[in-house]
């Protein structure tokens, strides 16, 4: 079946250590999206890319870098710089062309140790 | 940019009774309007959504309903069931181009058996 798929589930990180989100998608979706999801907050965009080898920052790019090389594949590092990382991360994928709706992978949770 | 209102933050009815989650947008292009249901630990997932061109949109016990004039658009659930207790989210976007949709923050749906 067709999805996106998002690992490790749970990730536990230690003060100053970068660490690295995978998401992998096999729907042939050009346009893939991070999320950010804090309780209360809502769902806060980090980057996104819409080609191989492209990509924009969204509303909190500042501590998280990114890389497309390959259209399956949009990972996202968490860099030590961001001082606030515990949070749920969301990987989202996109048509546009039958449907303009999400599909979502099923989160990482990031925890600092 | 386009803002979108989300009411109520949480939401509690017995089962058998109906649920109307409501959204509020800023912006008069925005013209694509999607309905997220995520449950606890997985990510969200699209349910329904409409087009500006519609007034309203059915799939068996849930329903969205759009005023244009308004500017204001709602998710209606009948006969809810306890496995519809979840967190849904509405967006707003225009569809086509860069595509990136503003959320609501949420409506968590609690259904009592």
């Amino acid at each position: 079946d067709g999805g996106i798929t998002q690992s490790p589930k749970y990730l536990f990180r230690k003060e100053g250590q970068n660490v690295t989100l995978s998401c992998e998608q096999n729907l042939n979706h050009d346009a893939m999206y991070w999320y950010r999801q804090d309780p209360g907050q809502g769902l806060r965009l980090i980057y996104y890319s819409q080609i191989v080898n492209d990509f924009q920052k969204g509303d909190i790019a500042e501590g998280y870098s990114v890389s497309r090389e390959k259209k399956e594949s949009f990972p996202l590092t968490v860099t030590s710089a961001q001082k606030n990382p515990t949070a749920f991360y969301l990987c989202a994928s996109l048509s546009g062309s039958t449907t303009y709706g999400y599909t979502f992978g099923s989160g990482t949770r990031l925890t600092v140790v | 940019g386009e803002n979108v209102e989300q009411h109520p933050s949480t939401l509690s009815v017995q089962e058998g009774d109906s649920a109307v989650i409501k959204c509020t947008y800023s912006d008069s292009a925005s013209n694509y309007f999607p309905w997220y249901k995520q449950e606890l630990g997985k990510g969200p997932q699209l349910i329904i959504d409409i087009r500006s061109n519609v007034g309203e949109k059915k799939d068996q016990r849930i329903a969205v309903t759009l005023n244009k004039t308004a500017k204001h658009f709602s998710l209606h659930i009948t006969e809810t069931q306890p496995e519809d207790s979840a967190v849904y989210f509405c967006a707003a976007s225009r569809a086509g181009g860069s595509y990136i949709p503003t959320f609501g923050r949420g409506t968590s749906l609690i259904v009592h058996p």
